[in-house]
């Protein structure tokens, strides 16, 4: 099964909130992050998470963990429509190479 | 400053050819690693480079090779291609084999016929 999961789609009107959420599986993960992709590009780091923090905001951004549910979430305040793309949750563990183990990303449409 | 740039954009192969895709990191930087992005999924880890050296491999068959050269840039190299691997392929930058955080690419998107 997959380490990473999330919903496939979000549709919110532009200005309310938007909450994209996803589950990870490994207890021992050590860095949460979220990438932004938009159509016909790469992946955009918008923001990571230590493990050992309950929440993190940059801007428009809160993102809050949940251990014991191993949940995290990515709140995107005032959403404009700039703010349609893919979303990517990815965990990574200590151990050397701190590579990301990807979601199928949640497909976030904005409209008026 | 440019970020991570990749070459070529755009790529059509026919089955059972082989195909090089490039990659130069941020400046600074000295990690490569390469995903594969299949329509609809997330990206998947191929490869990842240290210092010229092979520090990780995901689980792709012995047809997918990469190397990094003095200058950091990559190549992740393809044989005997299969419609399968059709995908966007995207190379990531960190600054070292450690770092916590990697920068992406745009990506080559290859189309197999």
């Amino acid at each position: 099964g997959e380490d990473v999961e999330q919903s496939l789609f979000l549709s919110v009107r532009e200005g309310d909130s938007s909450v994209i959420n996803c589950t990870y599986t490994d207890s021992s993960s050590t860095y949460l992050y979220w990438y932004k992709q938009e159509p016909g590009a790469g992946l955009q780091l918008l923001t990571y998470i230590f493990s050992n923090m309950d929440m993190k905001q940059d801007q428009r951004l809160t993102v809050l963990l949940n251990k014991k549910d191993k949940h995290l979430s990515l709140r995107i305040a005032d959403t404009q429509t700039g703010d349609s793309a893919i979303y990517f949750c990815a965990e990574s563990m200590r151990g050397g190479s701190y590579i990301p183990t990807f979601g199928r990303g949640t497909s976030l449409i904005v409209h008026p | 400053d440019a970020g991570v740039t990749q070459s070529p954009t755009h790529l059509i192969k026919t089955r059972g050819q082989h195909v090089t895709l490039r990659c130069s990191p941020i400046s600074g930087h000295k990690s490569v690693s390469w995903y594969q992005q299949v329509l609809g999924q997330g990206p998947q880890f191929i490869f990842q480079y240290y210092e010229k050296e092979e520090r990780g491999r995901g689980n792709f068959p012995d047809r997918f090779s990469a190397r990094q050269f003095p200058n950091y840039s990559s190549e992740l190299n393809v044989n005997a291609l299969l419609l399968g691997d059709s995908a966007l392929y995207l190379c990531a930058s960190s600054s070292s084999g450690t770092s916590e955080t990697q920068y992406f690419g745009p990506g080559t998107r290859l189309l197999v016929l």
